[in-house]
């Protein structure tokens, strides 16, 4: 497609659950980003892959969340025994290379109850 | 994380008028960006910036990268109402962490 795409656009998962997210970066993007944001807020980094190599996870509020992008394309971002404070939208955003212009997915709204 | 500092948090305009919205670093940054995101869509890039003092249009709409590169303004001429909307500003030094502002929205009265 032209754009990026996530999927699902909307998660409601019960406490404890794992879920996986998905994004389609644009075509020939090397750099994917996977930020969270909460409501009212700007987006907040959470990890950055270069080709399928995750150069910063930095961002990452805890080891229940993990990203991976095995084939340097599709990336799934997995959060494990979701938590009440997981809840808040996924943006993915790709990119041609580090320091350009980023171009973001719809967003996953993930509900954790 | 950490977030630039964007004003006004909020702007009530009447459509025509002219909207100017700022933002902030204590950080230099080599790139800044603009964004805006409609209700439960992702931003959308407007304008990027990648040298100190450049001064960049599209359409109705123009940016600034500040001088001193820790700051940024976005201004919007005789708006409309397809305006509203919340706008992003958005800036990296060095690596992969673009950190973003906290926001203005815009309504834009008919």
């Amino acid at each position: 497609g032209a754009g990026v795409s996530q999927s699902p656009r909307y998660k409601v998962a019960k406490r404890g659950q794992d879920v996986a997210l998905r994004c389609d970066p644009i075509s020939g993007h090397v750099s994917l980003f996977w930020y969270q944001q909460a409501l009212g807020q700007g987006p907040e980094f959470l990890t950055y892959f270069q080709n399928e190599a995750q150069l910063d996870k930095s961002g990452l509020p805890s080891d229940r969340f993990f990203a991976e992008r095995p084939e340097g394309s599709v990336s799934t971002l997995k959060i494990q025994r979701t938590q009440q404070e997981d809840s808040a939208v996924y943006l993915c955003a790709s990119s041609l290379g580090p320091l350009r212009e980023q171009y973001f997915g719809p967003g996953t709204r993930l509900t954790v109850t | 994380g950490q977030q630039l500092n964007q004003s006004p948090q909020s702007m009530f305009i009447q459509e025509g008028e002219d909207v100017s919205m700022n933002c902030t670093s204590s950080s230099i940054f080599n790139t800044w960006l603009w964004y805006k995101q409609d209700p439960g869509e992702g931003p959308v890039l407007l304008i990027a910036l990648y040298k100190a003092g450049e001064l960049t249009s599209n359409g109705r709409l123009t940016a600034q990268f500040g001088i001193t590169r820790k700051d940024s303004f976005l201004n919007i001429s005789a708006s409309i109402p397809s305006d509203v909307g919340i706008y992003f500003c958005a800036g990296v030094y060095t690596g992969n962490q673009f950190y973003f502002g906290t926001g203005t929205s815009l309504t834009v009265i008919p």
